[in-house]
């Protein structure tokens, strides 16, 4: 595709239910990442995909978070039982690759997650 | 894995003014990215710079890297509203992993 997509842009959800974020990644590229940034921080790094290998998932908070890319391609992020501390902006980026020099990381516009 | 930190945390200029920011970073590192983010809206990346370069140029972008010193400035010159964002530098001391900072802040007043 033309850029990174993700859906929905905007989720409310009550604590206790689960959801599910969707990245749509740059056609091409081999690397997907995850990002979940709270307002006024810088994104934070929670895991990554090669093609379908999920080589880092250090940065999940918790087991209630996991993500998938079964097929290399469109990857979700899902979090069970939501809580009030979910609440956040969750990005993600796809690059070219995950080695070498430049590897420019792309980022789509974002899921906004509120826990109420 | 490394997090770059950013100074100064808000920076508020006149349009037609050049703006600076610095980012630090304390290990080596194979190349540094620069981001911005407009309020409300997704990163987008600016420029990259490789460990082995010590200037590079984009529009009205100028970064620098000093490696001795570890650390990168991003100049914008002759600043416009349109560039009021938060900035964020990225040093890459893997390969994947970018732990961002908190950012540039940065107001440019019509």
């Amino acid at each position: 595709g033309a850029g990174v997509s993700q859906s929905p842009r905007y989720k409310v959800t009550k604590r206790g239910q689960d959801v599910t974020l969707r990245c749509d990644p740059i056609s091409s590229h081999a690397t997907l990442y995850w990002y979940q940034q709270a307002l006024g921080q810088g994104p934070e790094f929670l895991t990554y995909f090669n093609y379908e290998a999920q080589p880092d998932k250090s940065g999940l908070p918790s087991d209630r978070f996991s993500a998938e890319r079964p097929e290399g391609s469109i990857s979700t992020l899902t979090i069970q039982r939501t809580e009030q501390r979910d609440s956040a902006m969750y990005r993600c980026a796809s690059s070219l690759t995950s080695q070498g020099l430049d590897n420019e990381q792309f980022f789509g516009p974002g899921t906004r997650l509120t826990v109420l | 894995s490394q997090q770059g930190e950013e100074d100064p945390q808000a920076l508020s200029i006149q349009e037609g003014e050049n703006a600076t920011m610095n980012c630090s970073y304390k290990t080596s590192i194979n190349n540094l990215q620069w981001y911005r983010q407009n309020s409300g809206r997704g990163l987008v990346h600016l420029i990259l710079i490789r460990s082995n370069e010590r200037e590079k140029h984009s529009g009205r972008l100028r970064v620098t890297l000093d490696t001795s010193k570890k650390s990168s400035s991003l100049l914008i010159t002759a600043s416009r509203a349109a560039d009021t964002a938060s900035y964020f530098c990225a040093p890459a001391s893997g390969t994947y992993k970018y732990i961002f900072g908190t950012g540039t802040r940065l107001k440019v007043l019509a």
